[in-house]
């Protein structure tokens, strides 16, 4: 079975401050792993995918994810935040086994202060 | 453009009423997925249709019904609605309904908010 663990509901930072989103996964199969943004009311936008390669992800809007599988962890960082970043944040697994399906947390949702 | 439709957007109904959410998109894809969305709990998936006339049950399927007659639609049936439906809905599709699906892009439409009283 998979599952994701995304380890604050809640994070708040300082625009030009760095952001941290965290997310660890458990998966009994070779992981594929996917970082989506939810604007308010709007639907989910993929940010950035791992699939096999690379374990540094660049995505779109200046972010990155680096998956580390000794500690089955796949974290999204960007160096500094803009005001226009507010928004939930979901990290989602998926494997070759699983039909498509995309497993995901329970979201955190970034606020940025001015 | 390319996109993901879902209709209504908002909708407010009462216990038993039957409802259909309806899902297209443009995108000549294969895979199409619906998902309900609640607080704390992430996204989890209803069903899925790997192609035309193929649909499984994904992790929380009771209550609902859905049917791909055609590429392009793929419609979310609440024969007999229940207040623990009410939630946000998202149909999702992506390119490919065989082995490139654990790693193609998922496309989201922009979510249904269902409130069953």
């Amino acid at each position: 079975a998979q599952s994701v663990t995304q380890l604050g509901s809640h994070v708040s930072v300082s625009e030009g401050a760095l952001v941290l989103l965290r997310c660890n996964y458990s998966s009994s199969v070779p992981p594929y792993l996917f970082w989506y943004v939810q604007y308010p009311n709007q639907g989910l936008q993929l940010l950035l995918k791992y699939t096999t390669g690379a374990t540094l992800v660049k995505g779109i809007n200046g972010f990155e994810a680096e998956f580390k599988k000794s500690e089955t962890s796949f974290h999204l960082t960007k160096p500094s935040a803009h005001m226009s970043d507010a928004a939930e944040y979901f990290c989602a697994v998926t494997g070759y086994n699983q039909g498509g399906k995309l497993i995901f947390g329970q979201g955190t949702e970034l606020s940025v202060k001015p | 453009e390319a996109q993901v439709t879902q209709n209504p957007r908002y909708l407010i109904t009462v216990t038993g009423k039957k409802l259909t959410v309806t899902c297209s998109q443009n995108m000549n894809h294969e895979y199409m997925s619906w998902y309900r969305q609640d607080p704390g709990l992430g996204l989890r998936q209803i069903y899925y249709s790997m192609n035309v006339e193929v649909t499984d049950k994904g992790d929380v399927p009771e209550g609902y019904k859905v049917s791909r007659k055609e590429k392009r639609n793929f419609p979310l049936i609440l024969e007999s609605p229940s207040p623990n439906q009410t939630s946000l809905y998202f149909c999702a599709s992506s390119l490919r309904g065989g082995g490139g699906i654990r790693t193609d892009t998922q496309y989201f439409g922009p979510g249904t908010r269902l409130t069953v009283l």
